[in-house]
């Protein structure tokens, strides 16, 4: 079975800086994806990157970047020039190649200060 | 583009008595997710079809939980006999399914309560 593990249940960075959240996960299979999702007090979960892990080269979207590490099984987020929008939940998620089974990891809470 | 919806979005209940909650996927979704997210964990899956085939349901407590997903598109899930330990939200997700079309779109999920 599939296991994802967050270390840091809370985080905090100032408004303008970079934090990283990270995650480790355990798999027997070669192929896979990883998500990182957003989840706002009281609101929808949303995606905010995904990475193919037959690709060597790490995710970017706009202020969101990982460090994808297959040899280490980790998989961590970081998002530079952070903003008060940001603060949230950050669940790290694993999605199986070959059935698509699903696991996530117990989140991150993210407090981002004027 | 429609999302995921569900209803309701609140109930509460006594301990022992049923539940039952919907889920309508994005048209076109062929794969469907239960979770169970307690507060302040991460969800949890308890049940995911492909189309109304069941792929996992390891984790769906069986002696009182049931889904089904008929027609391969709406979904209920549901609870009986409810326990405290049943407290929690509710989400569902969808996605196009396939290897490459794996992108969970989650709905606002449906909080209950037991009392």
């Amino acid at each position: 079975a599939q296991t994802v593990t967050q270390s840091q249940p809370e985080m905090s960075v100032q408004e303008a800086e970079t934090v990283t959240l990270s995650c480790t996960y355990d798999t027997s299979e070669s192929d896979y994806y990883l998500f990182w999702y957003k989840q706002p007090p009281s609101r929808q979960m949303i995606l905010v990157i995904r990475q193919e892990a037959y690709k060597q080269q790490n995710a970017t979207e706009n202020r969101f970047s990982v460090n994808f590490q297959k040899a280490a099984k980790s998989f961590s987020l970081k998002i530079s020039d952070s903003q008060l929008g940001d603060a949230a939940m950050y669940f790290c998620a694993y999605i199986g190649w070959s059935a698509g089974k699903s696991t996530f990891g117990d989140g991150t809470t993210l407090t981002v200060k004027p | 583009e429609a999302g995921v919806a569900q209803s309701p979005r609140y109930k509460i209940i006594e301990k022992r008595q049923s539940v039952a909650f919907w889920c309508n996927p994005i048209s076109g979704h062929a794969t469907l997710y239960w979770y169970q997210q307690i507060l302040g964990q991460g969800p949890k899956l308890l049940i995911q079809f492909q189309n109304n085939g069941v792929v996992d349901d390891s984790q769906l407590p069986k002696d009182r939980f049931s889904a089904e997903r008929l027609k391969g598109v709406d979904s209920t899930l549901k609870i009986q006999p409810a326990k405290l330990e049943d407290s929690a939200v509710y989400l569902c997700a969808s996605s196009l399914g396939g290897r490459n079309y794996n992108e969970q779109f989650f709905g606002p999920g449906t909080r209950l309560t037991v009392l």
